[in-house]
């Protein structure tokens, strides 16, 4: 069974502030996304990187894809209180599945 | 557009009652999951189906089961409700059009067995 490992699990910041979250695994995927879940509701998708070395952009949030496809990060420039919920990486697994890593909750403090 | 939808949105269960979670989706996907949520665990694939007239267990397929009904609809039962089956039980639904198996997610159900 393929595991992806999050971290940190918390991380607490002021609002301007930068940071990284990582998801690791001794296995290669050929894709990995990621999620933002809010409270009370499902996860919302935010990337797919497919290229081992991609970096992809999506506003202040950059997204990269190891160069041996083993690992992500996902780092936040500046981050808003809105930025604040569960970031959740996801490996495709098989034809059908995707196996998820525990996540990392983001509090964005103003 | 409604997306997926699941009911109901909170059950609260006796040990040993049943009751089935209901999932829906309107994009015409061929292929639905259902995950449970706990805290530190991320989301775990309790059963999904390819396509219609199929379904496979996934990581923790006990104590659960489905139906899909047709291909916008996909149930789970509990038989018979136990406190370790207190969760957040998410469905989700995937396209053949979307080649990574992107997902996407209803609002969820959460449950308590008491």
């Amino acid at each position: 069974t393929q595991l992806l490992e999050q971290s940190p699990q918390f991380l607490s910041i002021q609002e301007g502030e930068n940071l990284t979250v990582y998801c690791n695994s001794s296995s290669v995927f050929s894709s990995l996304q990621w999620y933002r879940q809010e409270p009370g509701e499902g996860p919302v998708l935010l990337v797919t990187v497919v290229t081992g070395g991609e970096v992809k952009k999506l506003k202040r949030l950059t997204f990269q894809f190891g160069d041996a496809r083993k690992d992500s990060s996902l780092h936040i420039t500046a981050a808003q209180p809105g930025d604040t919920g569960l970031y959740l990486c996801a490996g495709k697994q098989g034809a059908q599945k995707l196996v998820f890593g525990q996540g990392t909750r983001l509090t964005i403090n103003p | 557009n409604a997306g997926v939808t699941q009911t109901p949105k909170f059950q609260v269960l006796k040990t040993g009652q049943s009751m089935t979670l209901q999932c829906a989706q309107d994009m015409n996907h061929n292929s639905m999951y259902w995950y449970r949520q706990d805290p530190g665990m991320g989301l775990r694939l309790i059963y999904y189906s390819a396509s219609e007239g199929t379904t496979d267990k996934g990581e923790v397929p006990n104590g659960y089961n489905v139906s899909r009904l047709n291909k916008r609809e996909f149930s789970l039962r509990l038989e018979s409700a136990a406190p370790s089956q207190t969760s957040v039980y998410f469905c989700a639904s995937s396209g053949s059009s979307l080649s990574y198996n992107e997902q996407f997610f209803g609002p969820g159900t959460r449950l308590t067995v008491l």
